[in-house]
């Protein structure tokens, strides 16, 4: 059953901890995504990568982290520099790039809360 | 500045009835447009993508509509269900570098029986 899985699904922080948001994919899929989603906003892009060992800023990268060694795998931390950490994020990707018309598949989500 | 603005923020309609959800847009240049539902809770999931020279698109009980000259689309629902109690998301992506995608806020839609 093909799709993504990310993890945990409900995640507590004490400020100044850094966390790790875990995201995977057995779609094969080569670009891959992390958004964040905040009440009545639209989803904003934090990094995304396009190719193994390469990844880009999205527009709101600013104390948040991510590496992309494997294929399959897309983990985003939140450090202790993220002023506002808590939200829902949302790991995503599609077969290529954003270019064209290609279709995210979204995971189901990791609700972060600050304590 | 690149925006999608959806109206209404919220609605609640009754089971078996029809609405329409707005959403306009100042993405340029246009590449795509699409809507998705997302369950509360849960990863938002494609409905449609819509291009530059398709007016209409429907997936089922879900018929989205572009109009690229006045950059307004529309998704209709037509004889509700409770499990259509979602927030529908539009989404615009523009034809540049990176073909970035600009998300609206979302409709939340409550269908009640």
């Amino acid at each position: 059953d093909g799709g993504i899985t990310q993890s945990p699904k409900y995640l507590f922080r004490k400020e100044g901890q850094n966390v790790t948001l875990s995201c995977e994919q057995n779609l094969n899929h080569d670009a891959m995504y992390w958004y964040r989603q905040d009440p009545g906003q639209g989803l904003r892009l934090i990094y995304y990568s396009q190719i193994v060992n390469d990844f880009q800023k999205g527009d709101i990268a600013e104390g948040y982290s991510v590496s992309r060694e494997k294929k399959e795998s897309f983990p985003l931390t939140v450090t202790s520099a993220q002023k506002n950490p808590t939200a829902f994020y949302l790991c995503a990707s599609s077969i290529e790039g954003l270019s064209g018309a290609n279709v995210l598949t979204f995971g189901a989500g990791s609700r972060l809360t600050v304590l | 500045k690149n925006q999608v603005e959806q109206s209404p923020q919220s609605l609640i309609i009754l089971e078996g009835k029809n609405c329409t959800l707005q959403c306009n847009y100042t993405v340029s240049p246009f590449s795509n447009l699409r809507w998705y539902k997302q369950d509360t809770g849960r990863g938002p999931v494609s409905l449609t993508i819509m291009t530059f020279s398709e007016n209409t698109k429907s997936n089922g009980r879900y018929t989205a509509t572009l109009d690229a000259d006045t950059k307004q689309s529309s998704l209709h629902i037509t004889a509700s269900q409770l499990s259509d109690s979602a927030s529908y998301i539009c989404v615009v992506s523009a034809m540049a570098a990176g073909n970035k995608l600009t998300f609206g806020g979302g409709t939340r839609v409550l269908v009640k029986p």
